[in-house]
């Protein structure tokens, strides 16, 4: 069975940092893409970032580009999102998904998806 | 304002069908694949259809996806009062190089 839990959400000031983490098991990690997708309060699924099994292929969200990075070490079958100059709009619930693959021309859409991690932004 | 346009609601009485609109355009839609999910709010999406119009291993039949030029639609037959909850489409967008979604569907089974 496919299992993802998100961790390391929390409160923090506007421009500040926070560092995601997202623990898989329950299938080859290393063979399959991953993503990072937010929801805020009472609001839609936005799209975050993409990264490829292998790291070749990494895509963000015009509104974290710059901001945030998406990384992931294969070992310890573990996806992280860095978040650093944090505002008030990156508010949101932050899930880890799988999806199937990347290329350089675009990844495939999650399948599966943890039960996310709360990230609070707020003076 | 989504990428991707679906109605913010639809209602049905149980038993009967009804049906979920997603429109895009030739970047998403149009020449990518569509995924449906179902949302229960504050919980994780659970994926629906995929590819368009495929069923996951253990996903009702139920539930049934087409595809027609730059819109897509979720079907859904036998309306019971657990489906009552949120749907939303995604679409890899090839212009934005990312992931588009819906902005959501709130199901009502009268």
């Amino acid at each position: 069975e496919v299992q993802l839990a998100e961790s390391g959400g929390g409160l923090v000031k506007p421009g500040e940092s926070l560092r995601l983490s997202c623990a898989a098991s329950g299938f080859p990690f290393s063979t399959y893409s991953m993503t990072w997708v937010r929801q805020a309060p009472g609001k839609g699924l936005e799209w975050v970032s993409s990264i490829s099994s292998s790291n070749a292929y990494i895509y963000y969200a015009d509104s974290v580009k710059g901001r945030f990075t998406i990384s992931r070490d294969n070992a310890k079958t573990s996806l992280f999102l860095q978040m650093n100059s944090l505002r008030a709009e990156d508010t949101a619930i932050y899930f880890c998904a799988r999806d199937r693959g990347c290329t350089s021309t675009g990844c495939a859409l999650p399948d599966s998806w943890g039960q996310g991690t709360l990230v609070t932004v707020s003076s | 304002q989504s990428v991707l346009t679906q109605p913010p609601s639809v209602s049905e009485a149980p038993g009967q069908r009804v049906t979920i609109s997603c429109s895009g355009s030739t970047s998403n839609i149009g020449n990518n694949g569509v995924n449906w999910y179902q949302q229960v709010p504050g919980k994780a999406p659970k994926l629906l259809i995929y590819s368009d119009d495929r069923l996951p291993s253990g996903v009702s039949d139920r539930f049934s996806g087409s595809k027609s030029g730059t819109s897509a639609s979720l079907a859904i037959r036998g309306l019971q009062s657990d489906d009552e909850t949120d749907y939303y489409c995604a679409a890899w967008d090839d212009s934005l190089n990312g992931v588009v979604f819906g902005g959501g569907t709130k199901l009502t089974v009268l």
